[in-house]
């Protein structure tokens, strides 16, 4: 199973950033979103499509419907400068799949 | 509080064996899915497999054939091994611990510092 995601997505301060994951019919799956600062492990920030770890700010929110998946983050901040990775359970061959990471600049 | 200490050999030569093991402290994880990730330098990150309390373990497609996932609930660690390495093979690798199905949205995802593994003749 393939999913897709841009390789990097700009905006400024105080917009609101969208990170897309393709994939076949990946409304059917359950996606969850990584956050990797530079030299840093990964950090879980929204699990089962939309819910958010304790201590992951609101601004953060995620949808899944069709052939995309989307991580929104709202009222983007310095902070939120990172890689962003897209994953689900391929049921098919029963294992994990990451997409390949998409760089969030902050202008 | 938990964390998770993961070891291993840095520098293999290529058709070595890698071998990594990750010990968990600060509680029981029974109910967690215990797994390996590895992130090629500059590159994305990659599954690499997962094991369940029960022994029960998934791998990626594309590494199963030499690899083997492994635990020791007795010492709460849990260890790869990955067979005949190339430099395709150099990664920082990561161990991590998820309960899949948390009750709550607390605690319940936790990952290793890392450990970076070279393959070089």
């Amino acid at each position: 199973f393939v999913l897709t995601q841009p390789p990097s997505v700009s905006v400024a301060p105080g917009k609101t950033a969208r990170i897309t994951c393709g994939g076949n019919n990946i409304g059917t799956k359950s996606v969850h979103w990584y956050q990797q600062k530079p030299g840093q492990a990964p950090v879980l920030v929204l699990y089962y499509d939309s819910d958010r770890p304790s201590g992951i700010p609101e601004r953060f929110s995620g949808s899944n419907s069709g052939n995309t998946a989307t991580l929104t983050i709202s009222r983007v901040e310095a902070g939120d400068e990172a890689d962003y990775y897209c994953q689900v359970w391929d049921s098919s061959s029963d294992h994990r799949v990451f997409g390949g990471g998409t760089k969030l600049t902050v202008l | 509080q938990v964390q998770l200490q993961q070891w291993g050999a840095g520098l293999l030569k290529p058709s070595e064996t890698l071998s990594l093991t990750c010990a968990v402290y600060g509680g029981s994880f029974s109910d967690f899915y215990w797994s390996w990730i590895r992130q090629p330098p500059g590159k994305g990150l990659e599954w690499i497999g997962e094991i369940t309390h029960s022994g029960s373990t998934n791998y990626n497609p594309s590494l199963k054939s030499r690899v083997t996932i492994s635990e020791d609930t007795s010492k709460n660690q849990f260890s790869l091994k990955l067979n005949s390495v190339t430099a395709a093979d150099t990664a920082l690798y990561y161990c991590r611990i998820t309960d899949w199905y948390p009750a709550t949205p607390e605690n319940f995802d936790y990952w290793g510092q890392g450990t970076q593994v070279t393959v070089s003749s």
